[in-house]
Parts: structure tokens; sequence; C-alpha cells
């Protein structure tokens, strides 16, 4: 089947600094990856949506500037959170969408927390 | 717009017997259906899907799920549960064409397999 995958699995950080995760889709080519958080007990919000090699969509109430998405490859997808603080501490979890299907196929996600 | 209903949080089943996990959306536009396992601190999994076509849906694990159109339902059923069942279930709809193709989470059900 197909696989997602994400790196860090988990990331602990000082509040100010910068912090890049990686999702990859290993086994098939992705036009179009996601970006959700997803807070302890609740479901998934989505944060954006990203395609190759145009500019991310945020949802709304998602700051662009603060999440920096970049979608270099048709297999990979970066998430860079910027200036992270405390409140940013969260359960990161990307999916990317088979080319061609409807289905999306989710990493394991990324843990991080925030000093 | 789309919004997906998953009645009951908390499901709590001996083990062996029938898991019925509730779920029900709107949607304006031919939706797709989806069902997703999230075991912790993982990302989803999926369970099964409806695209179109037979509307009894047999997925992984033994579980199956039923569209019912109009009901505008897309209940999870398995007929004995196992302790490996024991998870978070999101049930989450897409629209079958066009640019509203994100995923529509619901806020999930705890599934709890007592022994």
């Amino acid at each position: 089947g197909a696989v997602v995958s994400q790196h860090p699995s988990w990331v602990i950080c000082k509040s100010g600094t910068s912090v890049k995760i990686e999702c990859r889709s290993l086994d098939f080519q992705a036009t179009t990856m996601f970006w959700y958080r997803q807070f302890p007990k609740q479901s998934l919000m989505l944060m954006a949506t990203s395609n190759e090699g145009s500019k991310a969509t945020y949802e709304q109430g998602v700051e662009k500037d603060k999440f920096l998405i970049n979608h270099a490859s048709l297999t990979l997808s970066t998430l860079t959170v910027t200036s992270a603080h405390p409140e940013d501490s969260s359960f990161y979890i990307c999916s990317a969408r088979e080319w061609g299907t409807d289905t999306q196929y989710f990493g394991p996600g990324t843990r991080l927390t925030v000093l | 717009a789309q919004s997906v209903t998953q009645l009951g949080s908390h499901v709590s089943v001996s083990e062996g017997a029938l898991v019925l996990l509730r779920c029900n959306y709107s949607s304006s536009v031919p939706p797709y259906l989806f069902w997703y396992v999230q075991y912790p601190n993982q990302g989803l999994q999926l369970l099964l899907k409806y695209t179109t076509g037979a509307t009894l849906v047999k997925g992984i694990n033994g579980f199956e799920a039923e569209f019912k159109k109009s009901e505008t339902s897309f209940h999870l059923t398995k007929p004995s549960a196992h302790m490996s069942d024991a998870a978070e279930y999101f049930c989450a709809v897409s629209a079958a064409s066009g640019s509203a193709r994100q995923l529509t989470f619901g806020s999930g059900t705890q599934l709890t397999v007592l022994p």
C-alpha cells in the first residue's frame, strides 16, 4: 500500500526557534499534500493544502508566515514552524493524495513540544 | 459545504460483540466517504472508502460500512470486536470532484473493547 513518512517523529525545541517537518510519499507521486494539526483528544484540523510547484493554500486563521509550506517535488512537502512558541505545541500530521485517486494517505505524525 | 457528525465520542463494547460506530454527513455535492483509524501517537490509517458503485463497502480488519444516501449515513460495523480494535475512529467526507476535495473529519469516536 501507499506509504507516507514524516520526519522527525518528535521534536522538542526552545521558544523562538524554527522547526522543519518533512513529509514524503515513499512509493507514489502526490501532486497534493495536506498538513493537519491535532490537539489531544480532538479531531484533525486542516491547516493548509500544498500543491507541487505552487504556493500553499492556507485555511482561515492559519498564519502563512508562521507555518511555511514548501512542496518542492512530487514526493516531498515540508512544514516549517517559524519562531515557535509553546502554543504551537501539537501533533502535526501530513497526508498525500495519490495522483489519479481520491484517497489520502497519512503520515505517522510529528509531536512538537516547544519549551 | 460539507460536514460530518459522529454520534458518540466514546463507545465501549465487549470482546466478541458487534461494533457499530455512527457517522452522518452533509454535502451539497455527491460525497466520497472514508473511515480512518488512529492508534495512540500515530497517524491515520484508511479502513475503507466509498466513492461510487456498491453501497456496502468492505475494508481491512473485518470492518465494513454502508452508504445510505436517504439517511445521509455511513455507519461503520464489525461483527465481532477484538481487543486490537481499541482506537480512535474518524469518519470523513470529501466532494467527489471539483476544488472542494479536501477531507472534512468528524470529531472522532474512541472505541474501547472490554475483555
